[in-house]
């Protein structure tokens, strides 16, 4: 059973495209969600915690729905730049606040 | 802005040999984590530490490996006896208290031969 689940992609964009990926999360006790992006063989870095109300980053806004247990992240504009795997994290609520990581998103936005 | 750093960047090491591979937390973070990466797979949680003891622990994290905070800025993991399938990235992470983001340091890729 998958814990969080991502669509692979890849998705192939132009620039100034808007794109959304989407996460679904197994477990209902989840407290916790974060977008991490990640570029080929780098770190996972934080690109923004997702709150039940919907915040939004400049070109960035993430929405969260309890009862479906969904995540996602829509990015307008698409730069160059933002090539990179998006990674939907989960903390459960557990005492050790690990965090479960999807598989990733890949996203390639052409000239 | 303060980092997580993480020594060395690449490990070559041969089967059965011992590995440490060493990280500094944010100064005034308080939860520790190590995570692996298997190249092509997911990002997957080893060991979190608190407190000066293992807070929790993956299945994947058997007696061969081991932790440590020697001394108030460092965090190490140890593989005792390295095998072919712990080829992998590791990556270091810690928490503040009060907040549930995590910062990643850059990495230890691990090679074993």
């Amino acid at each position: 059973r998958k814990e969080v689940e991502q669509d692979p992609g890849p998705f192939n964009v132009p620039e100034g495209a808007t794109v959304a990926f989407n996460c679904t999360y197994s477990n209902s006790a989840s407290q916790s969600f974060f977008w991490y992006r990640q570029d080929c063989r780098k770190e996972p870095k934080l690109l923004m915690s997702v709150y039940s109300s919907g915040n939004e980053d400049g070109r960035f806004t993430a929405q969260l729905n309890r009862a479906s247990q969904y995540i996602s992240l829509l990015i307008r504009d698409s730069k160059l730049s933002d090539s990179a795997t998006y990674l939907c994290v989960v903390n459960e609520g557990d005492s050790s606040y690990k965090l479960i990581f999807g598989s990733g998103t890949r996203l390639l936005v052409r000239p | 802005e303060p980092e997580v750093t993480q020594t060395p960047s690449h490990q070559v090491t041969q089967m059965g040999q011992e590995v440490i591979l060493r990280c500094v937390p944010i100064s005034n973070h308080l939860y520790f984590y190590w995570y692996r990466q298997i190249l092509g797979q997911k990002v997957e949680f080893l060991v979190s530490f608190y407190n000066n003891e293992i807070s929790e622990k993956s299945e994947i994290f058997d007696d061969q490996f081991s932790v440590e905070r020697p001394d108030g800025s460092n965090f190490t993991l140890k593989i005792r006896s390295t095998k072919l399938e712990d080829s992998a990235m590791y990556f270091c992470a810690s928490k503040g208290t009060g907040i549930y983001e995590q910062y990643f340091g850059p990495g230890t890729r691990l090679t074993v031969t």
